[in-house]
């Protein structure tokens, strides 16, 4: 059961390019979110999405895009990658059968922007 | 802004001690609550939710939620040096279904 992958674990590029983080889980979870985390900031919610084709803002949502188009599936890119975006990433899922709606972490991608 | 806190620490305990972690939070409508704990370099991993006021208890962990005071504690009994991590404390945001705020941290230190 290989629950929340993320690619790639370890990222630098340089100011000005695209780069996409992905996001897999096999546990069918219909939610899935996209957090950074900045010491002094803790994590914060960049992107989430409620199902396929759904995706809604966090906190933190400029510079960055999402798409989901498969359940599993949940990408982030960094259109114009940018210092400032330098951090680790974590994408979780969820599933929504009764409250507390717990939220599981994958690895993380550590992002290093030139 | 709806904000949680937490003291940054590091808190320090001996083993076999009780660790008790706070945490306090704005939003009065939150419902759901988590204690998730980071060892450094790695993912934040759930360890406890809580929903309904009063405490629930797994293992060594006990979450402890009182909505009247907007305080939510974690009490880790029989401390081990494998419990040093920083622990994230987590609100759900009220109408934001599912969409959590965190708080920083607290760094937790058990010395044999």
């Amino acid at each position: 059961d290989a629950g929340i992958t993320q690619s790639p674990r370890y990222k630098i590029t340089e100011t000005g390019r695209q780069v996409t983080l992905m996001c897999h889980q096999t546990w069918s979870h219909s939610y899935m979110f996209w957090y950074r985390q900045d010491l002094g900031h803790g994590l914060r919610l960049i992107y989430y999405s409620a199902a396929a084709d759904i995706t809604d803002k966090g906190e933190v949502p400029d510079g960055y895009v999402v798409s989901r188009s498969k359940t599993e599936n949940f990408p982030l890119t960094l259109e114009s990658a940018t210092r400032s975006q330098t951090s680790v990433y974590f994408c979780a899922s969820s599933v929504v059968r009764e409250p507390p709606y717990e939220q599981y972490f994958g690895p993380g991608t550590r992002l290093t922007v030139t | 802004q709806k904000e949680v806190e937490q003291n940054s620490g590091p808190l320090s305990v001996p083993e076999g001690a009780i660790a008790s972690l706070n945490c306090t939070y704005s939003d009065r409508g939150s419902q759901s609550f988590f204690w998730y704990r980071q060892y450094s370099g790695k993912s934040p991993e759930l360890i406890m939710s809580i929903y309904s006021n009063g405490d629930k208890e797994d293992g060594r962990f006990t979450a402890q939620l009182n909505k009247a005071s907007q305080y939510v504690s974690l009490l880790i009994r029989d401390s081990q040096p494998s419990d040093s991590a920083t622990y994230l404390c987590a609100v759900e945001i009220s109408g934001g279904y599912n969409k959590l705020i965190f708080g920083a941290g607290t760094r937790l230190a058990v010395h044999p």
